[in-house]
């Protein structure tokens, strides 16, 4: 079946200007995680779903951060007033339940250059 | 702060050889930890997880050791193969709550044919 996929594969915007970034987890997955990986370092979590709602946003850096996954499927990531300090990958991740020790499976990312 | 610390950052192995990766945490409350094996342009892939209730677990060539005392845990890889020149993460989560992994920095492994 399907991965997780995200789209776009890239993206480059200017500094101050506003991003969406999407994410189609696996179907039926009800757990789904957004992500961003720096260069050269490990992947750092932003926000959690179960479901339409999110159950965990402590990661997300500041207020210009927000997601949405409203009908509990497809999500987006929406950066505002973005930054180049923004420029990283970013990661969606689904699992099944999002109960503990599941597997969580990765899209390939969004590249994002802020310039 | 750093919750999981890994090391080493690059790593330079021969074909068949053994190659070991590193990884110390500080939070008790983890209780899951994963290897994820990452390609260039790809998202991360689950290889191999352990829970701490074992000290070893192993599949295949990949073997996760587990010390519960020293809060440590570490990958070893039998007789590496080119194919397996990628960057490699250990990870861990919490008991309870939302299941976010915590990443270590990366290792990159790169197998000499």
């Amino acid at each position: 079946g399907a991965g997780v996929s995200q789209t776009p594969s890239n993206k480059v915007t200017e500094k101050g200007k506003y991003v969406e970034l999407r994410c189609d987890p696996i179907s039926g997955h009800t757990a789904l995680y957004w992500y961003r990986q720096s260069l050269g370092q490990g992947p750092e979590f932003l926000i959690y779903f179960q479901g339409t709602g999110a159950a965990d946003d402590s990661g997300l850096p500041n207020d210009r951060f927000f997601a949405v996954r409203p009908e509990g499927s497809v999500s987006t990531l929406k950066i505002q007033r973005t930054e180049r300090g923004d420029s990283a990958v970013y990661l969606c991740a689904s699992s099944l339940a999002g109960v503990r020790g599941e597997t969580q499976y990765f899209g390939p990312g969004t590249r994002l250059l802020v310039l | 702060q750093q919750q999981v610390k890994q090391s080493p950052q690059s790593l330079i192995v021969q074909k068949g050889g053994i190659s070991i990766i590193n990884c110390a945490y500080e939070n008790t409350a983890f209780d899951y930890f994963p290897w994820y094996q990452q390609f260039p342009g790809k998202g991360p892939a689950l290889l191999i997880a352990i829970r701490p209730d074992v000290s070893e677990k192993k599949e295949g060539r990949f073997t996760i050791s587990f010390n519960k005392s020293a809060k440590q845990f570490s990958l070893h890889i039998m007789d590496s193969q080119p194919g397996d020149s990628a960057t490699y993460f250990c990870a861990a989560s919490r008991i309870q709550g939302a299941q976010k992994l915590v990443f270590g920095q990366g290792t990159r492994l790169t197998i000499n044919p």
